[in-house]
């Protein structure tokens, strides 16, 4: 499966926007980037996905790069129910999702 | 509406026992997968589920195995535990045998071998 590199952390302020950047220089063309968050004591929760486009839904908006090699997820606003590890994941035809380390964003008041 | 369900939420067992584990998918979804987390890491893929049969397998040994029932629920049960099989157990499902949205995930259950 082609990896993702993701920073190991972030900080944000209550009520900014939030860039969270990956990279995924090995994608494939029918590779869909997804991403997932995981809030303390959860499971993981879908976030968004997209395969070319960028994509926009309720809870934030994925910006994906002309080539397919980095995507960014935004949060329009950062509330501190945001704090969580966020994790982008490459899918291929399969349905295994590979998780990595994934982004620990934490939120400021 | 009910989300995913997973019994029990805590569990401790001895070294060289037998667990199962339970999941009951979201309203509507046919597919059950399940994944193993350690602590400090990612959730890793261990198999899943579709019209009762495995349909996909990670890497996991053969003491990891499974069951579906006809009502979409499963198992997830674990032979001779090691400590190391000591992990957060999620339960994900989703509609179709092909994940083309997202999954639903359980709170999980914490398994822990003594």
């Amino acid at each position: 499966d082609a990896k993702t590199t993701q920073p190991n952390s972030m900080e944000s302020n209550e009520e900014e926007p939030v860039h969270l950047p990956c990279n995924h220089s090995t994608i494939s063309g029918t590779d869909y980037i997804h991403w997932y968050r995981q809030l303390p004591s959860q499971g993981p929760e879908y976030v968004i996905h997209g395969l070319t486009s960028n994509v926009n839904n309720r809870m934030a908006s994925l910006a994906i790069a002309e080539d397919r090699k980095s995507s960014t997820l935004i949060l329009h606003r950062a509330t501190l129910r945001d704090a969580a590890v966020y994790y982008c994941i490459l899918k291929n035809a399969g349905n295994m999702l590979t998780f990595g380390g994934g982004t620990r964003l934490m939120v400021k008041p | 509406d009910a989300g995913v369900t997973q019994s029990p939420t805590h569990l401790i067992k001895t070294r060289g026992q037998q667990v199962t584990l339970r999941c009951s998918p979201k309203s509507g979804h046919d597919t059950v997968s399940w994944y193993q987390q350690a602590l400090g890491q990612g959730p890793q893929f261990i198999f899943q589920y579709y019209e009762e049969e495995e349909r996909q397998r990670g890497n996991f040994p053969d003491r990891f195995s499974g069951h579906q029932f006809p009502n979409y629920s499963s198992e997830l049960n674990v032979n001779a535990l090691l400590l190391g099989d000591s992990a957060l157990y999620l339960c994900a499902s989703s509609l179709g045998r092909v994940l083309v949205y997202g999954y639903t995930f359980g709170s999980g259950t914490r398994l822990t071998v003594v």
